[in-house]
């Protein structure tokens, strides 16, 4: 059980949006920034999203980041068929003195 | 360009001592808010934060491994080591080593494969 929640998948057709939900509590997304991962089938991890809403260099502006009280959300519009992937939201949590992870998305583009 | 890379045995018998070393380029662990974090992914499951250790020598670990768990680094060599004591079936998992500033794990390595089995 991760101490973030996340769906197990979510998906859409091809050029439509999808939204990727993250929720936690206070002792993490609500006091800590969020990060977003995205990986794609038998590849490590890429770092999407850090500080919540801000973009590594070479990250297309169709991935976006929000956070809200206890909760993040990672947006995708545009979609395409190389968007499938499985996507992770992690965060700092002040209690346990730890990094977390949400369960991961596996995104479908129909 | 920062680059890692982890090694390691891929086959580990049940009760041993796990050792993997992650080798990078690109940055330096005696930076300012630099660190490095060890990350694991059991074959079809999430992703498992396991432990960091940041320039300064401080060490955090995930509170359900912290006992088996120890992270060092050395920086003259560019490393930082992981091991994991007691290692069992439910241990078997791709690890990751990544590149940490701040918070922000920005730079994974490629991964390496441990299977605990008799």
């Amino acid at each position: 059980q991760s101490v973030l929640t996340q769906p197990p998948s979510v998906s859409a057709a091809p050029g439509q949006k999808v939204t990727i939900s993250c929720s936690g509590s206070s002792s993490n997304i609500g006091n800590n920034y969020v990060a977003w991962y995205q990986q794609l089938p038998g590849t490590a991890p890429k770092l999407l999203i850090y500080e919540s809403n801000k973009r590594p260099s070479g990250i297309p502006d169709r991935f976006s980041g929000s956070k809200s009280g206890t909760s993040a959300t990672l947006g995708i519009t545009g979609l395409q068929t190389g968007d499938e992937a499985d996507y992770y939201c992690e965060t700092w949590d002040s209690s346990l003195s730890a990094a977390v992870f949400g369960g991961g998305t596996q995104l479908t583009v129909l | 360009q920062i680059t890692l890379k982890e090694s390691g045995p891929t086959l580990v018998k049940p009760t041993q001592t796990l050792t993997l070393t992650c080798t990078f380029s690109g940055f330096s662990l005696s930076t300012s808010a630099v660190g490095v974090g060890w990350i694991r992914q059991p074959p079809g499951k999430a992703l498992e934060w396991l432990a960091l250790i940041y320039w300064d020598d401080d060490k955090r670990y995930s509170p359900s491994l912290k006992s088996r768990l120890t992270i060092t680094k050395d920086t003259s060599k560019n490393q930082v080591v992981l091991t994991m004591t007691n290692m069992d079936p439910v241990d078997t998992a791709t690890y990751y080593c990544a590149h940490v500033h701040g918070s922000d794990m920005d730079v994974w390595g490629k991964g390496t494969t441990v299977i605990v089995s008799s």
